[in-house]
């Protein structure tokens, strides 16, 4: 069975670090397009950053710089980091996997909770 | 990067009837164009891929269209289940953009 669980969030003050795990069972993580997306409260769903197969990442705009996606093979896990933090970035983060027809996503996390506030 | 703009961005109806849900990317995406619904507090579920095809375990009652730039969702028959928020998420190209939701209420 396909599962993907997600720790790491929190509060956080403006201008901290934070790092976000996935943990994947039932699939291996480095044979998949492996993405973030997040959803701010009482807001729609924003595609935050992703990594390919073969390594390859891509990051929207609004975290570039800031946030580096990366997976462990070894634990089957993928990782978001996320530096300066700003009030913006508060947001349920959701680890998700593109295993679907046309990388349509297939399975996702549950969702970890990211509050940055002083 | 490609822009998706869903219409309605709400919508109320009542149970049993038939609900159609449009979205429009500002470039042609062919049929790379998936299709989400999310209830309150919960992970979005898969229901439409690559514009018309349902994902496995999807009721029949959910269908999608169209091609290019214009899309459609459409409930044949609302179910109480079905209340929730929609989105689309075109997967043509990096970043894989999503609408801004469609929330279908009870009347």
């Amino acid at each position: 069975e396909v599962q993907l669980v997600e720790s790491g969030g929190g509060l956080i003050q403006p201008g901290g670090s934070l790092r976000l795990s996935c943990a994947a069972s039932g699939f291996t993580v480095s044979s998949n397009y492996m993405s973030w997306v997040r959803q701010a409260p009482e807001k729609g769903l924003e595609w935050v950053s992703v990594i390919y197969s073969g390594g390859t990442t891509y990051y929207a705009d609004s975290v570039k710089g800031r946030f580096t996606i990366s997976r462990d093979n070894s634990k089957n896990t993928l990782y978001l980091q996320m530096n300066s933090l700003r009030a913006e970035d508060t947001a349920v983060y959701y680890c998700a996997r593109s295993g679907g027809g046309y990388d349509s996503v297939d399975y996702w996390g549950q969702g970890t909770l990211v509050t940055v506030s002083s | 990067d490609i822009q998706m703009t869903q219409s309605p961005s709400s919508l109320s109806a009542s149970v049993g009837d038939r609900v159609t849900i449009t979205c429009r990317a500002s470039q042609s995406i062919r049929t790379y164009l998936n299709w989400y619904q999310q209830k309150p507090g919960k992970a979005p579920k898969l229901l439409i891929y690559a514009a018309s095809s349902l994902q496995s375990g999807v009721p029949s009652r959910f269908s999608g269209s169209g091609s290019g730039t214009d899309f459609t969702l459409t409930i044949s028959s609302l179910q109480p289940e079905d209340f929730a928020t929609y989105y689309c998420q075109q997967s043509y190209s990096t970043p894989r953009t999503f609408g801004q939701g469609t929330k279908v209420e009870l009347k």
